[in-house]
């Protein structure tokens, strides 16, 4: 268990429809990152929150968007759903008292778009 | 971007050392190397972290030779839940923040047999 937790766990939307992802990061990190993992890959960045401001971004469109709250909660955003954002989400949390480069994942958010 | 290599996949029996490695050329003077363990359905897990020579902890052990260009991941004694994909990742930086983007290539899937 890493102390990282997400909602919902499952999720099945059609497309063009909106979703959003919840995350909590473990207790005392200050960075949020989340991933997209499609079926048979590894993950893939999509953007990292640090004390509530974007801090990095990866290939995605701007219809994924986040947002990092006080208590360093984050939720992913997206818009005009595609059937290829059909993919495990994965948030990750980090900070000062983590391992340099070490990042802690929660459990996952399996969406899926018809 | 520092990428890296890695096996497909390991057929490995009970019992046995497993030894997975993993190339990363284009590793920078200021990266770490971490490997991560993911199950099905589940988000990574951190395994084990290093910069050069060797790391042991509970569950691995780490073999970064002096030119860093490649590492090996060395799992003593495996067992059937060990049968999982295996994450090299290298440390990317990004311009401000505490932690860093991790970039996930495909892994390796480990099958341990009985």
């Amino acid at each position: 268990e890493t102390g990282v937790t997400q909602s919902p766990t499952h999720l099945i939307k059609t497309r063009g429809q909106q979703v959003t992802l919840r995350c909590s990061s473990q207790s005392g990190h200050n960075t949020v990152s989340w991933y997209q993992q499609a079926l048979g890959q590894g993950p893939q960045f999509i953007f990292q929150y640090y004390r509530e401001e974007e801090n990095g971004r990866g290939n995605f469109p701007p219809r994924f968007s986040g947002l990092q709250f006080p208590n360093y909660s984050s939720e992913l955003n997206v818009n005009a759903l595609e059937l290829d954002d059909s993919a495990l989400y994965l948030c990750a949390s980090s900070g000062e008292g983590a391992l340099k480069d070490t990042q802690y994942f929660g459990p996952g958010t399996r969406l899926t778009v018809l | 971007l520092a990428k890296t290599t890695q096996p497909i996949s390991m057929d490995s029996y009970e019992g046995q050392e497993v030894n997975i490695t993993c190339s990363h050329n284009n590793i920078a003077t200021n990266d770490y190397i971490t490997w991560y363990q993911q199950f099905p359905s589940q988000g990574p897990r951190f395994i084990i972290q290093g910069y050069k020579t060797k790391v042991t902890n509970e569950v691995a052990s780490l073999f970064i030779p002096a030119d860093r260009k490649s590492s090996t991941l060395s799992l003593p004694r495996v067992s059937l839940s060990d049968t999982a994909v295996y994450y090299c990742l290298v440390g990317d930086p990004i311009s401000s923040g505490s932690a860093r983007q991790l970039t996930f290539g495909s892994g390796t899937q480990l099958t341990v047999l009985p």
